[in-house]
């Protein structure tokens, strides 16, 4: 069974104090995986896709990282308005929907 | 250029009745996906529709149903439901079908079932 498993489940940072957010998956056929940021009472926002192991993208303090089995985002000097439930996700080859299966994600807290 | 909208933002229903949830898609995307995110967890998949037809289904029961119309916009149907329906309800399009690169998700429904 494809499954995408996210640690930690919450974690809470001072402002300035750099961590890595960890999502790793067991899946027939990676197709993709996904970063996606959800405030409260919103919708999840794309941040990146990756498509290859070693491949890393990078946008402001955030950078995804991906291997065979799991990915990694880090967050270089946090600021307040990085606090956000972190999600991750995975869309696998050869199924019949087309949906992405996500992680629980990770409620990151930075404090000021 | 608008978003994805969703209507209504928050609704509570009652064991057994039905419900019906709408999603406007963003500008010049075709594609509309559901998810259902129950409390503290991810969003799961519910199903896509591509071009008025349905494109791909996760594994929700065939209570949950849904529509596309012609200007790409679309409806989440949910019969008898239950308590274990309680969630909120994410609408999501995109440019295209199949490639999930920046599903763009409306802000949901948040359905309470009593």
């Amino acid at each position: 069974e494809d499954q995408v498993t996210q640690s930690p489940e919450a974690l809470r940072l001072q402002e300035g104090e750099s961590s890595s957010l960890n999502c790793s998956y067991t899946v027939s056929g990676l197709r993709g995986l996904f970063w996606y940021r959800q405030d409260p009472g919103k919708g999840p926002e794309f941040l990146f896709t990756l498509y290859s192991a070693g491949e890393e993208k990078e946008k402001e303090r955030l950078k995804a990282t991906l291997t065979k089995k799991e990915s990694f985002l880090h967050i270089t000097a946090p600021k307040p308005e990085d606090s956000a439930t972190y999600l991750c996700a995975v869309q696998i080859s050869g199924g019949g929907a087309d949906g992405l299966t996500f992680g629980k994600g990770t409620h990151l807290i930075i404090q000021p | 250029e608008t978003g994805v909208t969703q209507s209504p933002t928050h609704l509570i229903k009652t064991r057994g009745q039905q419900v019906t949830l709408r999603c406007s898609s963003q500008s010049g995307h075709n594609t509309v996906s559901w998810y259902q995110q129950a409390l503290g967890q991810g969003p799961q998949f519910i199903f896509q529709y591509y071009r008025e037809e349905e494109n791909g289904r996760g594994n929700f029961p065939p209570r949950f149903s849904g529509l596309q119309f012609p200007n790409y916009s679309s409806e989440l149907n949910v019969n008898a439901l239950e308590l274990d329906d309680s969630a909120l309800y994410l609408c999501a399009s995109s440019a295209n079908r199949g490639l999930n690169e920046k599903l763009f998700f409306g802000s949901g429904t948040q359905l309470s079932v009593l």
